[in-house]
């Protein structure tokens, strides 16, 4: 079935250094998201990849999708105690959502 | 922004109780709404789709009788969670998206559910 792998699980890093997480899918996707949740809160949305080879930015934020639209990746520069919780891709097939696993950022301040 | 309201926010429930949980859309339309399970340091897991008017799907190992979906209007759909066990104790989070093709899900409160 769909199935969107993501790694790491945790990534504990000082601030001020960059973070990355990854996502990788075994079929191509129509788009991929990206969802931020803070501990205790629901997922929010940040952002939609859709084009092949995308690369999108949020200030510190860069989000890119695969030439193959199989894989993505969201790096954030000089993380900040505020980047703290849990970042989520998710595939989108025909319009169901499933989500990666998740990577859980703590930033030592 | 799009906004959608979970109700209620927490529920505890003794054993074998039903329990029932709503997911409103207030300001757009939604034909699907989409019901998730979180366990705690866990990704969301799909539990079913809700269609307006019709059935919802749902995904596999997902109990459709212990797991009852209604979409009866474009902005409600409710899950009721029937002959709740400590084991159905978990976060459900429903979601919803505008009829717009690849709009994204937003995402409602959660319901943090304890079964004791």
């Amino acid at each position: 079935g769909q199935q969107v792998m993501q790694i790491p699980q945790y990534q504990h890093v000082q601030e001020g250094e960059d973070f990355t997480t990854y996502c990788n899918s075994s079929t191509t996707l129509s788009n991929i998201q990206w969802y931020k949740q803070r501990p205790g809160g629901h997922p929010v949305f940040l952002i939609q990849l859709v084009k092949s080879g995308e690369v999108k930015k949020q200030k510190r934020l860069t989000f890119q999708f695969g030439e193959a639209k199989k894989n993505s990746s969201l790096h954030i520069t000089a993380t900040q105690t505020t980047d703290v919780g849990t970042y989520f891709c998710a595939g989108d097939w025909g319009g169901k959502l499933i989500f990666g696993q998740g990577t859980e950022l703590s930033v030592k301040p | 922004g799009a906004v959608v309201s979970q109700h209620p926010s927490r529920v505890i429930c003794k054993s074998g109780t039903s329990v029932k949980i709503e997911c409103r859309s207030l300001d757009f339309q939604a034909t699907t709404m989409f019901w998730y399970r979180q366990f705690p340091k866990q990704s969301l897991m799909l539990m079913a789709t809700s269609n307006e008017g019709s059935k919802a799907t749902y995904e596999q190992g997902v109990e459709k009788d212990k797991f009852l979906i209604n979409h009866a209007s474009l902005t409600l759909s409710t899950l009721t969670v029937t002959s709740a066990h400590p084991e159905d104790s978990s976060f459900y989070i429903c979601s919803a998206r505008s009829t717009e093709f690849g709009s994204p899900l937003h995402f409602g409160n959660g319901t943090r559910l304890t079964v004791t």
